[in-house]
Order: structure tokens, then C-alpha cells, then sequence
């Protein structure tokens, strides 16, 4: 089983609509979690942390729930610019790697 | 400030090849990671250094590839001999100890995209 499971989408939505997608972990003692973006053909960049509460970083907010071992992503109002791979990233216990599902990819339409 | 530099950012070469793929971590960052990203597997951990040190290689597929840290500003990934199924786009990030749980400090360079024919 992977460590970080995604759905791959695509989530094809149009402007101003809201898309929310989950990621599950395997690993119950994982402590941190995390939100990366990636543009086509660019390198991943941090979203947005996730914490035990929940958290929203503008149009963005994230969820965690222990319980299920899932993290969930929300975008409201989409922008054509919101159009990427969201990349659920799990950090093991104890240790410096990083855990990266393969992302879902969100396209935003006009 | 300079982020992470990696070069050669593209490379095509023929299989049986020494490919060999260099970074330059972010200045002051005390640990460096080489991914390889393909989309049959997504973005797997190669190998991580932490004060240049290699702490963890399980990722490495196999002895074709190597990595060293000589020192703190230089990285190198060495695959030989090469491999069509080496083909991906190989990433090295770098961060700092103190916050080296929190992914808000991992800062990836802008990737090698290696093709073996």
C-alpha cells in the first residue's frame, strides 16, 4: 500500500467554481501534512501546511481528519490560474523525508 | 537570493551513458534531496544528505546510481551506466535543520529532465 494515496482527477471545473479533493495516508503516527502545487513542467511549491484545526489561506482551505487518515483540499471562487497539480505531501515520524502522493490535477475553464 | 540551481536543466543521451546531474543547494541549508519524478510513479525520494553526509539511499533504484556531497554548496547524482527507464525529471531540493519537518522550508530546484534513448 502507498504511503500517500490520491485521486489522480482530472477535476475539470469552470471559473468561480469550487473543486475539493482528498489524500489519504497509511501512516497513523504521521505528524505533519502539507499541500504542494505543481505547474506543468515546474517544480513543486509548498501551498499550504495543514494543521490538526483546519486552516484556509485565502480562496484555499485545508482539512485534516486523524481519524480516516485523509487530508482534504478546497478551492472556492477557481481561477484559470488555479489550473495545476496539487501534490498531498505526509512527513514520517521521526524522520526528514517527505511522503508525496502523485497529485491530482485540477484545470480551471473559462 | 539564488534558490536552488541544478543543471544541466535538459539532457538526452544514449543509453550505456555516465550521466551525471549537479546541484547547488540553497546557501545555509544543511540538508539536500534528490527526487526523480515520472508519472508512472510520481515524486520518489532518492536519496537525502543531511551536513553532507548521505543518511538515507534506500530510495536509490540500484547501483547505477550514485550520489555525493563533497561539500555544503555541491551535489552531485551520477547514473551509469544509463537507461531508457532512467528517462524522468530528477529534482533536488534543499532545507534547514531547524525546520526540517515542516515542508514550508523544502525548496525544490527547477529539475533535470533526462531522456535515455
Amino acid at each position: 500500500r502507498k504511503e500517500v494515496e490520491q485521486d489522480p482527477g482530472p477535476f475539470n471545473v469552470p471559473e468561480g467554481a469550487t473543486v475539493a479533493f482528498n489524500c489519504t495516508y497509511s501512516n497513523s503516527a504521521s505528524q505533519s501534512f502539507f499541500w504542494y502545487r505543481q505547474d506543468c513542467r515546474k517544480e513543486p511549491k509548498l501551498l499550504m501546511s495543514v494543521y490538526s484545526s483546519g486552516n484556509e489561506d485565502g480562496r484555499f482551505t485545508a482539512q485534516l481528519n486523524r481519524a480516516s487518515q485523509y487530508i482534504s483540499l478546497l478551492i472556492r471562487d477557481s481561477k484559470l490560474s488555479d489550473s495545476a497539480t496539487y501534490l498531498c505531501v505526509v512527513n514520517t515520524p521521526n524522520d526528514y523525508k517527505l511522503s508525496f502522493g502523485a497529485g491530482t490535477t485540477v484545470t480551471v475553464r473559462a | 537570493d539564488a534558490g536552488v540551481i541544478q543543471s544541466p536543466r535538459h539532457e538526452v543521451t544514449e543509453m550505456g551513458q555516465e550521466v551525471t546531474l549537479r546541484c547547488k543547494p540553497i546557501s545555509g541549508h544543511d540538508y539536500l534531496f534528490w527526487y526523480r519524478q515520472t508519472m508512472m510513479r510520481g515524486l520518489e525520494l532518492l536519496i537525502y544528505f543531511n551536513n553532507n553526509v548521505p543518511i538515507d539511499d534506500s530510495g536509490m533504484p540500484e547501483d547505477r546510481f550514485s550520489a555525493k556531497m563533497p561539500n555544503a554548496s555541491f551535489s552531485t547524482l551520477k547514473i551509469q551506466p544509463s537507461e531508457p527507464r532512467d528517462s524522468a525529471v530528477y529534482f533536488c531540493a534543499s532545507s534547514l535543520a531547524s525546520q526540517s519537518f515542516s515542508g514550508n522550508t523544502i525548496y525544490f530546484g527547477e529539475g533535470s529532465w533526462l531522456t535515455v534513448v
